[in-house]
């Protein structure tokens, strides 16, 4: 069963536009929600997170926008870079559970072309 | 600062072998998670040790079983190592058991034949 359903899987975008990947979960439990960025050869590694008192989140160029009624939350990637290129996976957590796992989606293929 | 390593980086085994993965969390982080994440997938979850104790636990059989050392360091076992078992297997580090940001190493990719 899969409780974290991002799409799309793979996304070309050219270099300056908006990149937009989206995440829908069914867990009503799941209140952390963070987006990892995976390089080839990598690990993941954290790009900014979200908990559902907030509809809106902006670190830099990356925005994550949260809909609690709909259980869905998206990443926005303004002014997308060749250097922005990677996997991206949505994630969530419920926090207060004695499990501590983090569930991933599948993740996105990010290209950005120069 | 060092950041969480993981040994080896890669490595091939045949059906039916045991396999020793190990990871070094990063200074002053007393939980560690590891995670399998096949071709094409996210990572999943094996399961978390805090202060040498397992303490959660994803879909995943007995024969995956884990250690946490007294420096916080880990290892993940595997037995009677199966095809579907060929995967990336990352390890993460943090400060707390609960939500909060995972520092993950570069993984072991295990190749089983």
């Amino acid at each position: 069963q899969q409780q974290v359903k991002q799409s799309p899987q793979s996304l070309i975008v050219q270099k300056g536009g908006i990149s937009i990947i989206n995440c829908a979960y069914e867990n009503t439990a799941f209140d952390y929600f963070p987006w990892y960025q995976q390089f080839p050869g990598k690990g993941p590694a954290l790009l900014i997170a979200i908990r559902p008192d907030v509809s809106e989140k902006k670190e830099g160029r990356f925005t994550i926008s949260f809909n609690k009624s709909a259980k869905q939350f998206s990443l926005h990637i303004m002014d997308s870079q060749p250097g922005d290129s990677a996997t991206y996976f949505c994630a969530a957590q419920d926090s207060g559970g004695s499990n501590y796992k983090l569930t991933f989606g599948k993740g996105t293929l990010l290209t950005v072309n120069p | 600062e060092t950041g969480v390593t993981q040994s080896p980086t890669h490595l091939i085994k045949t059906r039916g072998q045991q396999v020793t993965l190990r990871c070094s969390s990063q200074s002053g982080h007393n939980t560690v998670s590891w995670y399998q994440q096949a071709l094409g997938q996210g990572p999943q979850f094996i399961f978390q040790y805090y202060r040498e104790e397992e303490n959660g636990r994803g879909n995943f059989p007995p024969r995956f079983s884990g250690l946490q050392f007294p420096n916080y360091s880990s290892e993940l076992n595997v037995n009677a190592l199966e095809l579907d078992d060929s995967a990336l297997y990352l390890c993460a580090s943090s400060w707390t058991q609960g939500a909060g940001e995972l520092f993950f190493g570069e993984g072991s990719r295990l190749t089983v034949l």
